[in-house]
């Protein structure tokens, strides 16, 4: 078990870039989730994906947002045309199927936006 | 819609001494999940024990024990023998068991004091 991994850790970029993150989960773990967390808050959920398919997605994801799950492995989140309130911590999880399971998340992508 | 609450920002306990942190939740669910996360400072969130919503005995890891009250929709966290190690923000988590997304609280910064 080498954990969730996310890169990069920190990630700084004009206003109107585009960026990447990537999340590469805990190998048997079929599920992934995303999560936004800003400075003195908790995570917000962003999106989730079962295997290959995104099976949830919060509306804090605008149309500038997109993940994938390509093959049901890694994730990756784009941000397209950032703003500064995407400033933010991105945290990944990931975790086994069924209820009651613990979800385990990366170190987190740190965005910010110059 | 789901919300959780925890109403103690900032919380500071001597080293050895017991401190228990609250959390109340707001849910018409009838079976979900609880849990409480830790995230040490400039670490990965970590998960420090989960209560199912259907069983009345609380659950117990450690040092680390639950006062649930499913009547009163809340979910405490009680930490005898406090550590150093134990400094961080913790989050309280509600999960309703559809796609096992987790709702935060705004989390408590806990400062263990030597």
């Amino acid at each position: 078990d080498t954990g969730v991994s996310q890169n990069p850790r920190h990630k700084i970029t004009k206003r109107g870039q585009n960026v990447t993150f990537r999340c590469d989960p805990i190998s048997e773990h079929n599920r992934l989730y995303w999560y936004r967390q800003t400075l003195g808050q908790g995570p917000e959920f962003l999106t989730y994906f079962q295997n290959e398919a995104q099976l949830e997605k919060s509306r804090l994801l605008s149309d500038r947002f997109s993940a994938e799950r390509p093959k049901g492995s890694f994730s990756t989140l784009e941000i397209q045309r950032t703003e500064q309130g995407d400033s933010a911590m991105y945290l990944c999880a990931s975790s086994s199927p069924g209820p009651f399971v613990a979800q385990h998340f990366g170190d987190g992508t740190r965005l910010s936006i110059l | 819609a789901q919300t959780v609450t925890q109403s103690q920002p900032e919380m500071s306990v001597q080293e050895a001494e017991t401190v228990t942190l609250s959390c109340t939740y707001d849910t018409s669910e009838s079976n979900y999940y609880l849990f409480w996360y830790k995230q040490p400072p400039s670490r990965q969130m970590i998960l420090v024990i989960r209560q199912e919503a259907y069983k009345q005995q609380n659950a117990t890891e450690n040092r680390f024990s639950v006062n649930f009250q499913k009547a009163a929709k809340s979910f405490s966290l009680k930490i005898s023998d406090s550590q150093l190690g134990d400094t961080a923000m913790y989050f309280c988590a509600f999960d309703g068991g559809a796609t096992n997304k987790l709702i935060f609280g705004t989390g408590t910064l806990l400062a263990v004091q030597p």
